[in-house]
């Protein structure tokens, strides 16, 4: 079955610009979350939502915000973009219940110029 | 979720077995032991996962001591492939997951 989906791929964005990006989870998984990658902070959890309601939340500004849409898919938005924003953005989803583990998409790479 | 140790590094020969350990002293009993890996740039592979009794599948071994403060992953037959970032990760059923620096294996030819 067709695995975690992240569009785009790729992405350049201006300082103090917004950015959407979009993730499809696997098919029947209604929990997906979101993490942000950097050389220097590494892998850090953004957001999780499940059935469309935003269930746990990391350590980032407001700026970063997400939805969940009632087909699973979900998309994150970032509003005035800054240089620290650069980042590799991961979408993972999971089985509703169990322990089933969590699979990630290959990611949208942001670029902030 | 319970804090895991890693090593930063290791190299391994190919085609020999590798052996990456990880501590977890302050496992809870409730939380799983999980081990993810990323190849430059992509996401996150799952590789395997358990709660107390050794787990293996078609991509490795997952060895849980019996007071569950340690675990080792073994990656049987390494590739050149299998040079990544290999994170080990405790967590509860459903919980987020939340990433060490991991351990960077280099398979060597």
């Amino acid at each position: 079955k067709a695995g975690v989906t992240q569009t785009p791929r790729y992405l350049i964005k201006t300082r103090g610009q917004q950015v959407t990006l979009s993730c499809s989870p696997i098919s029947g998984h209604r929990s997906v979350s979101w993490y942000q990658q950097t050389p220097g902070q590494g892998l850090q959890f953004l957001f999780e939502y499940f059935s469309e309601t935003q269930r746990n939340k990391g350590n980032f500004p407001g700026r970063f915000s997400g939805r969940q849409f009632s087909n699973s898919r979900s998309e994150m938005n970032v509003s005035t973009l800054e240089l620290g924003d650069s980042a590799l953005y991961l979408c993972a989803s999971r089985p509703s219940s169990g322990t089933g583990y969590v699979t990630f998409g290959s990611g949208t790479r942001l670029t902030v110029v | 979720d319970a804090k895991t140790t890693q090593p930063p590094s290791m190299d391994c020969a190919e085609g020999r077995a590798a052996n990456l350990p990880c501590n977890h002293s302050t496992i809870s009993g409730n939380e799983y032991v999980y081990w993810y890996r990323q190849i430059h740039s992509q996401g996150p592979q799952y590789i395997i996962h358990g709660l107390k009794n050794n787990e293996t599948n078609e991509m490795a071994s997952l060895i849980i001591t019996e007071d569950r403060k340690s675990s080792t992953l073994i990656l049987p037959h390494a590739t050149l492939r299998d040079t990544a970032v290999y994170y080990c990760i405790v967590k509860a059923a459903g919980n987020k997951l939340t990433f060490g620096g991991g351990t960077r294996v280099l398979v060597k030819p």
